[in-house]
């Protein structure tokens, strides 16, 4: 596609429920992220997918939290068990390796989860 | 020592202010480097990537000091719209792990 397409925009899930968030890559693209961003702070990294290299799984902050990227294109990140605490942006962002070697992202719009 | 760390500002100049901001990281072996432009409520966008003293586009100004880990975004002629919060990027593996700043937050008032 285009862009980078994210699902849902918005979630309100109830605490305790289990969640799946969708990222549809720039076509081509090698490379796909999640982040996590909460109000008014930075950018959290969660994991990172680079063709068929095992992912780099690092920022997941618990068990709860676990991802996939099927066929090497779309991924998605799956919460269970949610908590209040999980309330937050999550961004995807995918790139293709520039001429220097170096990754630039293009980033989806975002899906803003609230867990009440 | 955190891996990336920025001065989450606010920074308020006015129209026309010159303002530059500092970014240090830890990975010494870091290679390439990145300033992203996150706009309130939107998702970030490139604004200049390093690849190795300093990159100039227009107003904007990016330089590295590998041997003091840092890099630097100046600002020249500050513009309204130019009101946004600044994000630095440092890859930290091999394998192209980017761990963003907490981000410097500009203000430029009239």
């Amino acid at each position: 596609g285009a862009g980078v397409s994210q699902s849902p925009s918005n979630k309100v899930t109830e605490k305790g429920k289990d969640v799946e968030l969708r990222c549809d890559p720039i076509s081509g693209h090698t490379a796909l992220y999640w982040y996590r961003q909460s109000l008014g702070q930075g950018l959290e990294f969660l994991i990172y997918f680079q063709g068929n290299s095992a992912p780099d799984k690092s920022g997941l902050p618990s068990d709860r939290f676990s991802a996939e990227r099927t066929g090497g294109s779309v991924s998605t990140l799956t919460i269970q068990r949610t908590q209040q605490e999980d309330s937050a942006v999550y961004l995807c962002a995918s790139s293709a390796l520039g001429s220097s070697g170096a990754n630039v992202l293009t980033f989806g719009a975002g899906s803003r989860l609230t867990v009440l | 020592r955190k891996e990336v760390e920025q001065d989450p500002g606010p920074f308020n100049v006015p129209e026309g202010a010159t303002v530059a901001f500092n970014c240090t990281y830890s990975n010494s072996a870091s290679q390439s480097f990145f300033w992203y432009r996150q706009d309130c409520r939107k998702e970030p966008k490139l604004l200049m990537s390093v690849y190795s003293s300093g990159n100039e586009d227009g107003r904007f100004t990016a330089q590295l000091n590998r041997a003091s880990q840092y890099i630097s975004l100046l600002i020249r002629d500050s513009k309204l719209s130019d009101s946004a919060t600044y994000l630095c990027v440092v890859p930290f593996s091999n394998t192209g792990k980017l761990i963003f700043g907490q981000g410097t937050t500009l203000q430029v008032k009239p």
